[in-house]
């Protein structure tokens, strides 16, 4: 069955530097790919997908992710973190025929000042 | 306009209360869902309807039901309440199957006393 691994709980980093959230992914096949930001108290909001082709995925809000089949990982990046990015971080993954999608345990993001 | 809307926001009950929670999307999908995060932040699929049809009933006790009466709705109605049922619970929409990711609504915090 597929399955996500996000193997940091939480993670801080300090506002302005450069932000690495890790994804592992199983899957036998291509995967579609997601992340998803959740603000407290807020639903989940989509930040990219991958499905295909560019293995490098921008998304909303100055996100980016790489899509590494040799290492079966999505990590997720931003050059310079702000205040506002506080939040818990899901990846997911298709799943069943893609009739649902998996989730990971989720990274809390802390920003320092 | 709220793309995925939920109600009610908060829910707050005596174990073995019935209570429902609505949910209505207005993006035209096809595809809806219920999830249940925990309080470890864990989400976890539980239903999903395709056009008013079930397709995924994911091992949940039958003490929830959930209804589609078109394909922009999809309740959830909870039978005697549990302890153990407390968590946020959260509905989704999809254009076909999960492929190109969920549109989550803000969920509802049930809380059961």
């Amino acid at each position: 069955a597929q399955s996500v691994t996000q193997p940091d709980i939480h993670i801080t980093v300090s506002e302005g530097a450069s932000l690495e959230l890790r994804c592992n992914y199983s899957y036998g096949a291509t995967p579609y790919l997601f992340w998803y930001v959740q603000s407290p108290g807020q639903g989940l909001q989509l930040l990219l997908k991958y499905f295909s082709g560019d293995t490098l995925v921008q998304g909303i809000k100055g996100f980016e992710a790489e899509f590494k089949r040799s290492q079966s990982s999505f990590n997720l990046r931003k050059p310079s973190v702000h205040w506002s990015d506080a939040a818990e971080y899901f990846c997911a993954v298709g799943a069943g025929g893609f009739q649902k999608l998996v989730f990971g345990t989720g990274t809390r993001l802390l920003v320092s000042p | 306009d709220t793309a995925v809307s939920q109600t009610p926001k908060y829910l707050v009950t005596q174990m073995g209360n019935d209570k429902s929670i609505k949910c209505e999307q207005n993006l035209g999908h096809d595809t809806m869902y219920w999830y249940k995060q925990d309080s470890k932040k864990f989400l976890k699929i539980m239903f999903s309807y395709n056009n008013k049809e079930l397709i995924i009933n994911e091992t949940v006790p039958n003490r929830f039901s959930p209804k589609s009466p078109d394909k922009a709705h999809l309740n959830l109605h909870i039978n005697s309440l549990e302890l153990g049922d407390s968590a946020v619970y959260f509905c989704a929409s999809s254009q076909g199957v999960a492929n190109y990711g969920y549109t989550f609504g803000s969920g509802t915090r049930l809380t059961v006393v």
